[in-house]
């Protein structure tokens, strides 16, 4: 079984939808949880990231953690063409100081 | 332009043949991490190196290794290179070495034919 687990889509939504996208892992040490986007062709760039439980919000995107069920979850309002690309969760283990990749979600927004 | 700089950006070579991959880091960026994807295994954690010292270690198999010199800027070399080391090699910086707010470079293609 995989430390992180995401489902890889892709998923395909309408310009202006509200995306969803979810990951979940097993290792209790993480406590950071980032997610990154990376366009095709090109490296992962960090979005935003969260301490521990609780939500975090900006501008668009909203990243939510519930330690207690080890979800991860990345919220897009109001999604644009430019949203389209892989989203990546990447919970940070502090003990072994290394990001652990989820597969990615490939998000396609249609205009 | 995250600032991380990766050389070569694409480099086809041979099986049992070596290869060196070089990044420099963003100004200021004391760590530098290696990152390998592939299409069946993603995004795995190879090695870390902050001020010249490695400080973690990942998946790295061992015909590769990597350093950091004194100017900061790493390399990661490849030895005895086998189909399936095929990937996307990325470096990544970190003004932090303790929060996982890595800087990528925009990856080393590495096809072994």
């Amino acid at each position: 079984q995989k430390e992180v687990e995401q489902d890889p889509g892709p998923l395909s939504v309408p310009e202006g939808a509200i995306v969803s996208l979810n990951c979940t892992y097993s290792n209790s040490a993480f406590q950071y949880f980032m997610w990154y986007r990376q366009y095709s062709r090109k490296g992962p760039e960090l979005l935003m990231y969260t301490y521990s439980s609780g939500n975090k919000e900006d501008g668009r995107f909203t990243a939510q953690v519930d330690k207690s069920s080890k979800y991860i979850s990345l919220f897009i309002r109001d999604s644009q063409p430019s949203d389209s690309a892989t989203y990546l969760c990447a919970p940070w283990d502090t003990g072994r100081r290394a990001l652990t990749f989820g597969s990615g979600t490939r998000l396609q927004v249609q205009p | 332009d995250s600032g991380v700089t990766q050389t070569p950006k694409h480099l086809i070579t041979a099986t049992g043949q070596r290869v060196t991959l070089r990044c420099s880091p963003r100004s200021g960026d004391l760590s530098v991490y290696w990152y390998q994807q592939s299409l069946d295994q993603g995004l795995q954690f190879l090695i870390q190196y902050y001020n010249g010292e490695e400080r973690a270690k990942g998946n790295i198999l061992e015909r590769f290794s990597a350093q950091q010199f004194p100017d900061l800027h790493s390399e990661l070399n490849l030895s005895s290179l086998e189909l399936g080391d095929s990937a996307l090699y990325f470096c990544a910086s970190s003004p932090s070495p303790g929060t996982g707010e890595l800087f990528f470079g925009e990856g080393s293609r590495l096809t072994v034919l």
